[in-house]
């Protein structure tokens, strides 16, 4: 079974405005982490934000804002307020506590940011 | 200076080529990391070095060989690969504490390598 989901292969967004990228996991450890991470055509993986599954508010970075929902094993990323520079693919990612170092990514969702 | 370099950026081998993909990372981390990503597919996990002691190995063909000299440094050497090897190699540090916390990995922005 597929750890982490992501059921948007595109989405698009005007300028401005907010949009919500789904991802959904799939775990039984107790203990976890939950990642997204942008990747810009040049192919970096760049770090935005982070949530601990026994964190009991939802993670914010600036723009960005994880929308935690452990019964239903969902971590939806929001960005607000849509720059061109948000077009990019965006990757969630899980880490188990009990399994170390693996990180299990989903295939990403591409948004493109219309002006 | 970025947190973590990769060299090159591109490389075109050919299938009988030796060559080797160079990672470094500035940011004092104990622990690092091979990722294959291949289009439409998740990111694939290869090696993993904690404090320079390869810990995974996911099942990876012989003709990809890591070494990790010290915990620096982490190359990916290549030998006789195939045209499905074609893909973007990225390098991951991290520092990993005992009992958990983020351990969240920082990305170096690739290697994308062409097998013809």
């Amino acid at each position: 079974a597929q750890k982490i989901t992501q059921t948007q292969p595109g989405m698009f967004v005007q300028e401005k405005e907010a949009v919500t990228l789904d991802c959904t996991y799939d775990t039984s450890d107790p203990s976890y982490g939950l990642f997204w991470y942008k990747q810009p055509s040049s192919g970096e993986m760049i770090f935005l934000i982070y949530q601990g599954s026994y964190d009991q508010q939802n993670a914010t970075e600036g723009r960005y804002s994880l929308n935690f929902q452990k019964a239903r094993k969902s971590a939806n990323l929001v960005i607000s307020a849509s720059q061109l520079g948000d077009s990019a693919m965006y990757f969630c990612a899980m880490r188990e506590t009990n399994t170390g170092n693996q990180f299990y990514f989903g295939t990403g969702t591409s948004l493109t940011v219309i002006p | 200076e970025t947190g973590v370099t990769q060299t090159p950026r591109h490389l075109v081998m050919g299938m009988t080529n030796k060559k080797s993909l160079k990672c470094e990372q500035h940011l004092g981390h104990n622990a690092m990391y091979w990722y294959k990503q291949s289009a439409k597919k998740p990111l694939e996990l290869m090696f993993v070095y904690n404090f320079k002691e390869q810990t995974e190995n996911n099942s990876v063909p012989s003709r990809f060989s890591p070494e990790c000299p010290n915990s620096s440094h982490l190359f990916l050497h290549l030998h006789t690969l195939q045209p499905e090897d074609s893909a973007l190699y990225l390098c991951a540090s991290s520092q990993d504490r005992a009992g958990g916390g983020p351990n969240i990995q920082y990305f170096g922005a690739g290697t994308r390598l062409s097998v013809l």
